[in-house]
């Protein structure tokens, strides 16, 4: 499968704990993205990255939220100290560069905050 | 307000019939439209993506972009019940932007 794949699929957590999720792009694309979605919303953007640098985050990215992408490739979301509010579908995806990408999702992780 | 407006249903139709689902938007510089779809507990999956105004067909799907009236819309022709699923628009500024703007989505069963 050359898609976009998450891990893990599924997290429980009990509040303030830290969590963190790995998102593998597809292997050509150099532009990676993390969003949240809430039941019976859409998805809402929190920040991405062109390779390994972190150019945009929304205001939605507090402060116990980080992301990385050190060598391009995967990236991780971290959230600490986990509040209920955080429960959530976290997805990924990714685009080429060019005059035509759009952004292709994976499967996303669903945590849940006790 | 919202900056994309879309009518979360949910939606049920007879297997067979036409699908008419609609957005709304209000930024104008708006200029890339998507149509996302989305099964239970599943990441978006892409269906179509146009860009400025028109239509655009791919099989029994056929986008549309009314920039003047900042509207768009996804017609299913002869919709199966494997079409059941969530609808989501997204639309962004330009090309490589680097975050869309989604619709809540609208949730649609097709009956068999």
């Amino acid at each position: 499968d050359t898609g976009v794949s998450q891990n893990p699929r599924h997290k429980i957590t009990k509040r303030g704990q830290n969590v963190t999720f790995r998102c593998d792009p597809i292997s050509e694309h150099n532009r990676l993205y993390w969003y949240r979605q809430t039941l019976g919303q859409g998805p809402e953007f929190l920040t991405y990255f062109q390779n390994e640098a972190q150019l945009e985050k929304s205001r939605l990215l507090s402060d116990r939220f980080s992301a990385e992408r050190p060598k391009g490739s995967f990236s991780t979301l971290e959230i600490q100290r986990t509040e209920q509010g955080d429960s959530a579908m976290y997805l990924c995806a990714s685009s080429p560069s060019g005059s035509t990408d759009t952004q292709y999702f994976g499967p996303g992780t669903r945590l849940t905050v006790l | 307000q919202k900056e994309v407006e879309q009518d979360p249903g949910p939606l049920s139709v007879p297997e067979g019939a036409i699908v008419s689902l609609n957005c709304t938007y209000s930024n104008s510089a708006f200029q890339y439209f998507m149509w996302y779809r989305q099964y239970s507990r599943k990441g978006p999956e892409l269906l179509m993506y146009t860009y400025s105004s028109g239509n655009k067909e791919d099989g029994r799907f056929t986008a549309q972009v009314d920039k003047s009236s900042k509207y768009i819309s996804l017609f299913i022709r002869d919709s199966q019940p494997s079409d059941s699923a969530t609808y989501l628009c997204a639309m962004s500024a330009r090309t490589g932007a680097n975050n869309l703007f989604f619709g809540t989505g609208t949730r649609l069963t097709v009956i068999p």
